[in-house]
């Protein structure tokens, strides 16, 4: 099992530009999550996905973030336009539907936005 | 009040000691406890579930206490190779989103 991949591993941006963040997540995993790290914040919930439905969507920043799952193999976060303050490592993870079991978290992406 | 709170640390203790962490969480209806453990610029990876009943894998023991609301960690005997941050993390009550603690911080010296 390859686990939760991510890409890009890091992505350095200009301020104002579009970042496109990809994840494919461990297939039977019907539920998907992403999360954003920083050292004041700590790991927020973005947004999660069941059966690549959007369910919650309250920890998405502002309007410049979205986030889609056409199948349930890939997911993407988009933000757009990018700013200084998303700056941050950003997560995916997934898991069977109830979580009983945790969830597996890809490698993240280290955004820097200059 | 945030969801989940835990003491940041950081916690340096030699090798051989033991090592507790709490973790509080703020709602009563909660289902499903976790610890994570996160090495440095890396992904948080599961360590263990929390059991109502309690739960021991090794060295380690983690404990929940619904009537506190709390959940906590034992590390006995710590290695070097323990050092790294902990994560708690609940999922609410008929819900599948998990929210996480900002971490606590363990050194381990020789």
């Amino acid at each position: 099992d390859a686990g939760v991949i991510q890409s890009p591993r890091h992505e350095v941006t200009e301020m104002g530009q579009e970042v496109t963040l990809r994840c494919k997540p461990i297939s039977g995993h019907n539920s998907l999550f992403w999360y954003r790290q920083t050292m004041m914040r700590g790991l927020e919930l973005l947004i999660y996905f069941n059966n690549n439905v959007p369910i919650d969507d309250s920890g998405m920043p502002e309007d410049r973030f979205s986030a889609k799952m056409p199948n349930a193999s890939f997911s993407t976060l988009k933000i757009q336009p990018s700013e200084p303050r998303d700056s941050a490592v950003y997560f995916c993870a997934s898991s069977t539907r109830t979580g009983n079991y945790g969830y597996t978290f890809g490698s993240g992406t280290r955004l820097t936005v200059v | 009040r945030k969801e989940v709170e835990q003491d940041p640390g950081p916690f340096n203790v030699p090798e051989g000691a033991t090592v507790a962490f709490n973790c509080t969480y703020s709602n009563s209806a909660s289902q499903s406890f976790f610890w994570y453990r996160q090495d440095c610029r890396k992904e948080p990876k599961l360590l263990m579930s929390v059991y109502s009943s309690g739960n021991e894998d090794g060295r380690f023991t983690a404990q929940l206490n619904r009537a506190s609301q709390y959940i906590s960690l034992l590390i006995r005997d710590s290695k070097l190779s323990d050092s790294a941050t902990y994560l708690c993390a609940v999922v609410p009550y008929n819900n599948n989103d998990m929210r996480f603690g900002a971490g606590t911080r363990l050194t381990v010296k020789p």
